[in-house]
């Protein structure tokens, strides 16, 4: 699976848009962009994942340049509950049931 | 839908002795189950794949005779750490995939365990 480069740590103030990019240069077309966040001392959960075109949930937006080397995770009005570790994941079609490689991540600070 | 549940939520134990860590898939069938650990600081590392009814797939590194993984039901799989060591002090997590639902290659997380061998 493609490699991942995100920043260590962002702060946000609540109620903004928190923006987190990720670079994953080497990805291939058959790679998908994946996010998870884990809370402090929880499991990790799902958010949003995508191949080329942008997606959006109840959670978050994921915008992925058309070149597909990055994306970015967008946290439309970020609380105090946000504040996470969030994880930019690259794997392969989730069909074939590939592993989950978990980077370092970003920290996302939300602040009052 | 797709709850995973860890017993317990937190451990101490005595170097030497083992200590035995459940996974619980509570509202869905996992045939499939993920072992990580996460040390201070740094991110989750897996350690083993466990199928429902076969022996489970260990990472490079991870020894298969000190984390014993039993996965006998399809809604329990469970990590046993032998002979524990201070070293092994970490929080292990396990994971589940969902086949039945919505999307079967999804990985749903446990809350975590925290071990502190002493």
């Amino acid at each position: 699976d493609a490699k991942t480069t995100q920043p260590t740590s962002m702060d946000c103030a609540e109620g903004r848009a928190a923006n987190l990019p990720c670079n994953h240069s080497t990805i291939s077309g058959n790679e998908y962009v994946y996010w998870y966040r884990q809370i402090h001392s929880q499991g990790p959960q799902y958010i949003i994942h995508g191949l080329k075109n942008n997606e959006t949930n109840e959670m978050a937006s994921l915008i992925i340049t058309e070149d597909r080397k990055s994306s970015t995770l967008i946290l439309p009005h970020a609380t105090l509950r946000d504040t996470a570790v969030y994880y930019c994941i690259v794997r392969v079609d989730p069909g074939t049931a590939s592993k989950l490689t978990f980077g370092t991540g970003t920290r996302l600070q939300v602040t009052l | 839908g797709a709850v995973v549940s860890q017993h317990p939520s937190w451990v101490i134990c005595k170097s030497g002795t083992s200590v035995k860590i459940e996974c619980r898939s509570l509202d869905f069938q996992a045939t499939t189950m993920f072992w990580y650990r996460q040390f201070p600081k740094q991110s989750l590392m897996l350690m083993a794949t466990s199928n429902e009814g076969s022996k489970a797939t260990y990472e490079q590194g991870v020894e298969k005779d000190k984390f014993l993984i039993n996965h006998a039901s399809l809604t329990l799989s469970t990590l046993t750490v032998t002979s524990a060591h201070p070293e092994d002090s970490s929080f292990y997590i396990c994971s589940a995939r969902d086949p039945g639902g919505q999307n079967p290659y999804e990985q749903y997380f446990g809350p975590g365990t925290r071990l502190t061998v002493t």
